[in-house]
């Protein structure tokens, strides 16, 4: 258990849908990076927040957004979802914004239909 | 653009048989090189960071290697619940994200 939390563990939803996906960094961790892992393009960084503050941004859709709150937890928002949208979502936390070691969550595996 | 090549892209080994899985890379400026293993349907599990060439770390029976160009993942005498999909990953020049490569399976038979 790397102490980061994801939830849900699964979501099943429609195209043309909105969902939020929410995560829990570890005790004392002050970044959260968004991570989406499918069949074909493996994992892939989508967004980093540091105490609050974007600090970098990978290939993430315009249709996503996210947001660190001030008790460290982050949501990513999934909206105008699309087939190709089903994927594993990770969240990673670290305790600085730098060179730390990111440990992983459980993810949330969404499926649109 | 940073590069993190895997191979093999699957491995099949007896128990007890050690082998090798390979990690090279084409980066500006390493500042980490992470290999984390991950189980079907699970998040990665960090196992190792490397900073410099020549920097070797060992946990239970695997045992990581970085040089300028590539990192070899060293597993000995595995055993069935060494199975799973083992994932390197650098970070390098400014950016904070790491760059995955696309894994290796693993499956030990026994």
């Amino acid at each position: 258990d790397s102490g980061v939390t994801q939830t849900p563990k699964h979501l099943i939803t429609a195209t043309g849908q909105r969902v939020t996906l929410r995560c829990s960094p570890r005790s004392g961790d002050l970044s959260v990076y968004w991570y989406q892992q499918s069949l074909d393009q493996g994992l892939q960084f989508l967004i980093q927040y540091y105490n609050g503050e974007e600090r970098a941004k990978g290939n993430i859709l315009e249709r996503f957004s996210a947001q660190q709150f001030p008790d460290l937890h982050s949501e990513l928002n999934l909206s105008s979802l699309e087939l190709g949208d089903s994927a594993l979502y990770f969240c990673a936390s670290s305790v600085g914004s730098g060179d730390e070691t990111q440990y992983f969550g459980p993810g949330t595996r969404l499926l649109v239909l | 653009e940073d590069q993190v090549t895997q191979s093999p892209e699957a491995l099949r080994l007896q128990e007890g048989e050690s082998s090798s899985l390979n990690c090279s890379y084409t980066v500006s400026g390493l500042r980490g090189l992470f290999w984390y293993r991950q189980d079907p349907g699970k998040g990665p599990e960090f196992l190792f960071t490397l900073y410099s060439a020549g920097e070797e770390k060992e946990k239970e029976r695997l045992k990581a290697t970085l040089t300028k160009k590539e990192s070899f993942l060293h597993i000995t005498a595995p055993k069935p619940e060494d199975s799973a999909t083992y994932l390197c990953a650098v970070q390098a020049g400014s950016a904070r994200q790491l760059t995955f490569g696309s894994g290796t399976q693993l499956t030990v038979l026994p």
